[in-house]
């Protein structure tokens, strides 16, 4: 069974710097999808960014981007030039490719981010 | 992206009743599926609700406990059945279908069973 790790309970940042967050995760799959979702007090989980395992290329959204190592199964969330509304409770997650049948997201146990102001 | 609807929002319900939660989407999507977070948790998958079929749950969630509705391709229910305070947790539902393979969530619905 895949799982996921993010070893950072928590981590802060001051506004407009930047910061990355860990995951890493363990899988004897080929191909599969990674995402990053926020959740802020609202609980509300929004989509951060996604990237396909058979891509080489980070996929990057505005001020996020990820360094997506494959070899190492790490897949970690830079957040440029942080704003408060960043301020979250963030989730790696990881998903088989549809030809495995099972589409569900398993997820880390999440990093709460504060931004300092 | 989806949109996703869920009634109700947060409702404080007596041990021993039953909850049923709604989740509507904005246009028809192949997959939906409901997650539980446990106060302080991260999401854990309970079932994912098929169309036309049985829901198919995962380990340590069962139908009795969990039933699962999807009439369609927008709407699904979850109920919460004889609850007890273990219960008590943020139920999502998530959908995924379209042109993109992401799942997109609800705003989940808080229940604390007394």
């Amino acid at each position: 069974a895949q799982t996921v790790t993010q070893s950072q309970p928590e981590m802060s940042v001051q506004e407009a710097e930047t910061v990355t967050l860990s995951c890493t995760y363990d899988t004897s799959e080929s191909d599969y999808y990674l995402f990053w979702y926020k959740q802020p007090p609202s609980r509300q989980m929004i989509l951060v960014i996604r990237q396909e395992a058979y891509k080489q290329q980070n996929a990057t959204e505005n001020r996020f981007s990820v360094n997506f190592q494959k070899a190492a199964k790490s897949f970690s969330l830079k957040i440029s030039d942080s704003q408060l509304g960043d301020a979250a409770m963030y989730f790696c997650a990881y998903r088989s490719p549809p030809s495995q049948g099972a589409q569900k997201l398993v997820f880390g146990q999440g990093t709460r981010l504060t931004i300092n102001p | 992206s989806a949109v996703i609807s869920q009634k109700p929002s947060r409702d404080i319900c007596q041990r021993g009743t039953s909850l049923t939660i709604q989740c509507q989407v904005d246009s028809q999507v192949t997959m939906m599926f409901w997650y539980r977070q446990q106060p302080g948790q991260s999401l854990t998958l309970i079932a994912t609700a098929n169309q036309g079929s049985e829901a198919t749950y995962e380990s340590g969630f069962v139908i009795d406990k969990f039933p699962i509705s999807r009439p369609n391709l927008t709407f699904s229910t979850l109920t919460v059945s004889n609850m007890s305070p273990e219960d008590s947790s943020i139920y999502l539902c998530s959908a995924q279908g379209g042109s993109t393979d992401t799942q997109y969530f609800g705003p989940g619905t808080r229940l604390t069973v007394l």
